[in-house]
C-alpha cells in the first residue's frame, strides 16, 4: 500500500510569511507524528496526534507553530510569521496505534522548508 | 528525559566488509523500544530494525543484527556484507512503551554517515 506522502517537497518563503505543510499517512494508522530535522541534526519531535487530538504538543518551540488533523487523517503544520530559524526539514510519522510491534513509526519522505 | 548517544559522526567500510554503529542511550524507563534508521539523500527514513527492551534476543534483520546491551544501556548496529546502496545517514532512536499501550515520540541520536566504498 502506500506510505506516508508529505506536500510539498520543497517550499521557500519568505521571512514574516506564513506556510501550510501537509503530511497524508498510511491509511489505517491512528497516530501522526510531526518532527524537525535541522542540517546535521537527527529529528526533533515536535507533536503527535492520536485520532483528531494532539495528545502531546510539547515538542512545538513557540505559538508560531501550530497543527491540526480535523478528520483524524490528514494533518497539516502551520507556521505563522517564519524566522530564518525555522528553516530545517519537516519529516511526517504514522504508526498504528496499539503498541507492541504497531509501535513503528513510518515516516514521509519531508518537506525542505526554506526561509530566506 | 531521555537522550541517546551516537558517538561516530562518520564511518566507512570496504563493500563485502563488516562494520558496526555505536549508539548508547539513557533512560530511567523499564519498558521501552530500541530502533535504527537509515536515510539515504533522498530523506526518507527507513526503519532497519527494532528492539523490545524486554526481549534479551538480540534482533536480526538478514545482514543487519543488534547488539542490545541493556545494562550498559548500549544498542549498537551490525552491517555485515556491506553494500554499495547502505551508504547512508544512520540513526538510532528510544522510545518508551505509552503507557496506555499507545504510541510514544521517538529520541533520535544526532546520526553516522557511513560510507561503503568499491
Amino acid at each position: 500500500g502506500a506510505g506516508v506522502s508529505q506536500t510539498p517537497s520543497n517550499k521557500v518563503t519568505e521571512k514574516g510569511k506564513y506556510v501550510e505543510l501537509r503530511c497524508d499517512p498510511i491509511s489505517g494508522h491512528t497516530a501522526l507524528y510531526w518532527y524537525r530535522q535541522s542540517l546535521g541534526q537527527g529529528p526533533e519531535f515536535l507533536i503527535y496526534f492520536q485520532g483528531t487530538g494532539a495528545a502531546d504538543d510539547s515538542g512545538l518551540p513557540n505559538d508560531r507553530f501550530f497543527a491540526v488533523r480535523p478528520e483524524g487523517s490528514v494533518s497539516t503544520l502551520k507556521i505563522q510569521r517564519t524566522e530564518r530559524g525555522d528553516s530545517a526539514v519537516y519529516l511526517c510519522a504514522s504508526s498504528s496505534l496499539g503498541g507492541g510491534i504497531t509501535d513503528t513509526q513510518y515516516f514521509g519522505p519531508g518537506t525542505r522548508l526554506t526561509v530566506l | 528525559a531521555q537522550t541517546v548517544t551516537q558517538s561516530q559522526p562518520e564511518m566507512s567500510v570496504q563493500e563485502a566488509e563488516t562494520v558496526t554503529l555505536s549508539c548508547t542511550y539513557d533512560t530511567s524507563e523499564s519498558n521501552y523500544y530500541l530502533f535504527w534508521y537509515k536515510q539515504p539523500p533522498s530523506r526518507q527514513m527507513i526503519l532497519v530494525i527494532r528492539q523490545e527492551a524486554y526481549k534479551q534476543q538480540n534482533a536480526t534483520e538478514n545482514r543487519f543484527s543488534v547488539n542490545f546491551q541493556k545494562a550498559a544501556k548500549s544498542f549498537s548496529l551490525k552491517i555485515s556484507d556491506s553494500q554499495l546502496g547502505d551508504t547512508a545517514m544512520y540513526f538510532c532512536a528510544f522510545m518508551k512503551h505509552g503507557i496506555q499501550g499507545g504510541s510514544e515520540k521517538l529520541v533520535f541520536g544526532k546520526g553516522t554517515k557511513l560510507t561503503v566504498n568499491p
